[in-house]
């Protein structure tokens, strides 16, 4: 598959609380990005890192990079209920032309 | 950041016939443009690499055939979806790349009956 993997594929939980979620991929990468999707609708970027940072912040999220673990998470610290949306990783594998790979998702609730 | 569109939006055609997606790159150039294919619960999936003034390159699996690519100038690629099945119903999404990051059209929901 060309995917990589997310886990958990579904997450619930209530406003206020941090959410985390966790991608892995297999191959080298240039970078690694991390997009939000509300149902039926595009994709927004939320923050990118690239091969040589181990974790970045912006706003209420925090991203870390394992390339030695090809892991990654995203954090979102006192989540909204306007957080819920399905949340993808995606790689930018060396060499690949820019193409990117998509994660299979983790599905986020957060109830009020 | 930069800005990519897709025309259209929705579009919902009979089994057998061809539909035409449009994805623009409205203030930069994009020598690649990609195009993905999203199943309902599902995530993203890569179809192929739009290369302007060249040939596209497609993942494996995916029929050059049926999912015509053109690339004819730096801000314009087309997906044709040729003789068009219910199966073939989905969300279309294209990006283009800008440095190290790519942008995103907001998709094309495809509904074949």
């Amino acid at each position: 598959s060309q995917q990589g993997e997310e886990d958990p594929q579904a997450l619930s939980i209530q406003e206020g609380e941090n959410a985390t979620m966790n991608c892995s991929y297999k191959t080298s990468i240039n970078n690694l990005q991390w997009y939000r999707q509300n149902s039926g609708r595009g994709l927004v970027h939320l923050i990118l890192i690239r091969s040589n940072e181990r974790e970045k912040h912006s706003g209420r999220l925090r991203v870390t990079l394992d390339t030695s673990k090809k892991s990654s998470s995203l954090l979102i610290t006192a989540s909204r209920a306007a957080d819920t949306a399905s949340y993808f990783c995606a790689t930018d594998p060396y060499n690949q032309g820019g193409k990117l790979i998509f994660g299979q998702g983790t599905e986020l609730s957060v109830k009020p | 950041g930069a800005v990519v569109s897709q025309h259209p939006s929705r579009v919902i055609c009979k089994s057998g016939t061809s539909v035409k997606i449009e994805c623009r790159s409205l203030d930069f150039q994009a020598t690649t443009m990609f195009w993905y294919r999203q199943f309902p619960k599902q995530s993203l999936m890569l179809m192929a690499t739009s290369n302007e003034g060249s040939k596209a390159t497609y993942e494996q699996g995916v029929e050059k055939d049926k999912f015509l690519i053109n690339h004819a100038s730096l801000t314009l690629s087309t997906l044709t979806v040729t003789s068009a099945h219910p199966e073939d119903s989905s969300f279309y999404i294209c990006s283009a790349r800008d440095w190290d990051e790519q942008f995103f059209g907001p998709g094309t929901r495809l509904t074949v009956l």
